[in-house]
């Protein structure tokens, strides 16, 4: 595998459900993002962390959670969601914060529904 | 804050002619960068082409070039000899050229749809 890489590509969630969407980049790269991209709205940055520490919580609702055990793998746990939290979830990596212009890598995203 | 706005949010060009998006941002800052990132309907999002607002050379990526404008704040996208393949949702970004704080966000405008017809 190469660049970064998410799974599932597809999830359908109840409200009461507990699910995890994972991330894991092959870069090299030692920061990691989640985004929620929805219908005809910017990017939202949700996280960042940068060398596994935590940088940047976007006054997310804590029925997300971000767990980054190494600065190859993000995870994203969800519980008790909204309908309103359907969306696309992006995860994005660079080389790190420490300067010059580290280019983010986007993965394929992953489609969640909430019924 | 910064802002970015596109302003076209479908476009749509024949095969082999040529397009331009348009973008336009709002920002205190003298250095930065701008970005185009393409997603395709498989929905990975690639980096197209970027600007260092301290160069005054538009950037060119073989057929993809830029008309940055830094007084007028404008960053438009032209496609030349346009391809199938182009057919995505563009993106517009810019970035503090400065590291520290939260100055590694990415800023995003809500995108153009660009359609290739054949």
């Amino acid at each position: 595998e190469t660049g970064v890489t998410q799974t599932p590509r597809h999830l359908v969630m109840g409200m009461t459900n507990k699910k995890s969407l994972k991330c894991e980049q092959h870069l090299g790269h030692n920061a990691m993002y989640w985004y929620k991209q929805s219908a005809k709205k910017p990017l939202e940055l949700m996280f960042v962390y940068n060398f596994k520490e935590q940088t940047e919580n976007n006054s997310v609702p804590s029925r997300f959670s971000p767990e980054c055990p190494n600065s190859s793998h993000l995870f994203l746990h969800l519980h008790t969601l909204q309908p309103e939290d359907s969306a696309l979830y992006l995860c994005a990596s660079s080389q790190d914060f420490s300067g010059g212009l580290f280019e983010q890598y986007f993965g394929p995203g992953t489609r969640l529904t909430v019924t | 804050a910064q802002t970015v706005t596109q302003s076209q949010p479908e476009m749509s060009v024949q095969e082999a002619e040529t397009v331009t998006l348009s973008c336009t941002y709002d920002t205190s800052e003298s250095d930065y960068y701008l970005f185009w990132y393409k997603q395709p309907p498989s929905r990975q999002m690639i980096l197209v082409i970027r600007q260092e607002a301290y160069k005054q050379q538009n950037a060119t990526e073989n057929r993809f070039s830029v008309n940055f404008q830094k007084a007028a704040k404008s960053f438009s996208l032209k496609i030349s000899d346009s391809q199938l393949g182009d057919a995505a949702m563009y993106f517009c970004a810019y970035r503090s050229f400065y590291s520290g704080g939260s100055n590694y966000k990415l800023t995003f405008g809500k995108g153009t749809l660009l359609t290739v017809n054949p």
